[in-house]
């Protein structure tokens, strides 16, 4: 299977919900990344995980956090969510030992309402 | 100050126009510079890699590097409809465990 694909595409959510977004790699990619764009802004990065480990943080706080499993698939929660949460949600995955470059899915759109 | 600057735009120029895409920069470790395209409620898409200074073509594409001067330029020639997007400019020092770092994009038409 080729490309990265993600899940849901489209989600509302209630302000103080929580929320859980989930990403399936490239495969062969063991790096996997998430990004957070809001409307008219480029992509910020989150997290990275690499091999099951946070491997690198943005300037998130720790309600945003994220799993990586064995098949290096990858899961995105947010808790407590704020209106400003609503954003396309990004995930990007690579190779750690590559310089090419990554690999985005076409991202999740969260509404917080 | 952000540490990459990309005119939002938005820019609108007749098919077949010559389009150029600039970014600036202030982080003199990016060694690793790429531009993404992104359609409509899409995930943006790899179209140029450059590591350095330096240019590299791609059919209708060019992009261009100045380290000396922390700028980035991507052309289009013989610009197309299908062009019609948002340009995102991403660079990154190395690909170990650092972060993509976005431009704003530049959200561009091109007008039949």
């Amino acid at each position: 299977e080729t490309g990265v694909t993600q899940s849901p595409t489209h989600l509302i959510k209630t302000r103080g919900q929580q929320v859980t977004l989930r990403c399936s790699s490239q495969s062969g990619h063991n790096t996997v990344s998430w990004y957070q764009q809001a409307l008219g802004q480029g992509p910020q990065f989150i997290f990275q995980y690499y091999r099951e480990e946070e491997n690198g943080r943005g300037n998130f706080p720790p309600r945003f956090s994220g799993l990586q499993f064995p098949n290096y698939s990858s899961e995105l929660n947010v808790n407590a969510l704020e209106l400003d949460d609503s954003a396309l949600y990004l995930c990007a995955s690579s190779l750690a030992t590559s310089t090419y470059g990554y690999t985005f899915g076409s991202g999740t759109r969260l509404t917080v309402v | 100050q952000k540490e990459v600057e990309q005119d939002p735009g938005p820019l609108s120029v007749p098919e077949g126009a010559i389009v150029s895409l600039n970014c600036t920069y202030s982080n003199s470790a990016f060694q690793y510079f790429m531009w993404y395209r992104q359609y409509s409620r899409k995930g943006p898409e790899l179209l140029m890699y450059t590591y350095s200074s330096g240019n590299k073509e791609d059919g209708r594409f060019t992009a261009q590097v100045d380290k000396s001067s922390k700028y980035i330029s991507l052309f289009i020639r013989d610009s197309q409809p299908s062009d019609s997007a948002t340009y995102l400019c991403a660079m990154i020092s190395n690909f170990g465990n650092e972060k993509l770092t976005f431009g704003t994009g530049t959200r561009l038409t091109i007008i039949p």
